[in-house]
């Protein structure tokens, strides 16, 4: 089973700030089959990338997916005060089918 | 527009049964994977199962095999997920997520708003 780390736990910035979010995997995963979601207090999870770069509908341009192999970023270019909340990477495999989340990094406003 | 709509919050005894549901609309339903997430107080998520509706093919997380039943009516666009005795340790949130329609791409683009399942004598 492929096991997702997520650094930082927690990462502390201010509006207008960059974010780089990470996610190692145990095992190579496939572009592909690698999305971000965010999640905020009291709301279902929102899908930001899927296929490891590509944003999903809606999602601003300021949020950016990249990586390969074990290591995969999210960036979120200029922090905006909605922004705050937890994020998520997940990762499929197959044969059997497995989809696996991180613990998830937590983004608060300093 | 896209939406799933998931049942009540539910309050339960441990040992009863419970099939809390998910109703999709505004898409194919039958032509979409449906997964099933569990969110424990104050933790993260959690994959549990998917169903594809066109054919009830069904797939479960090994750490939720025999725990749950994973089921879906085309007819009337909707999956369930049910147990037939609740243990404390089930309480949490659940939401049913569709995945995008791509082997290619296997992740979940719509979410329901959860369902709260509280376990407690």
């Amino acid at each position: 089973e492929i096991v997702l780390t997520q650094s930082p736990g927690t990462l502390s910035l201010s509006p207008g700030e960059r974010a780089t979010l990470s996610c190692r995997a145990s095992q190579s995963v496939s572009t592909n089959y690698l999305g971000w979601y965010q999640q905020k207090p009291g709301q279902a999870p929102r899908l930001l990338i899927f296929g490891a770069s590509s944003r999903a509908t809606g999602i601003p341009d300021r949020f950016s997916g990249s990586g390969s192999g074990t290591d995969f970023t999210l960036t979120i270019s200029r922090l905006e005060p909605e922004d705050f909340a937890i994020y998520y990477c997940q990762q499929y495999a197959g044969s059997p089918p497995m989809y696996t989340f991180g613990q998830g990094t937590k983004l608060e406003i300093k | 527009e896209v939406q799933l709509v998931q049942s009540g919050a539910e309050v339960k005894k441990p040992g009863e049964s419970l099939k809390i549901s998910c109703k999709g609309s505004g898409y194919s339903f039958a032509s979409y994977w449906i997964g099933w997430v569990r969110q424990m107080p104050g933790k993260g998520l959690e994959w549990m199962g998917i169903i594809y509706p066109g054919d009830s093919d069904t797939r479960y997380s090994p750490s939720f095999q025999g725990q749950v039943t994973i089921s879906a009516d085309k007819s009337i666009s909707t999956a369930y997920l049910q147990w037939s005795s609740l243990k404390a340790s089930d309480t949490a949130m659940y939401y049913c997520a569709r995945r995008i329609n791509s082997d290619r791409y296997p992740s979940f683009d719509y979410w329901g708003q959860g369902t709260l399942v509280t376990v407690s004598s």
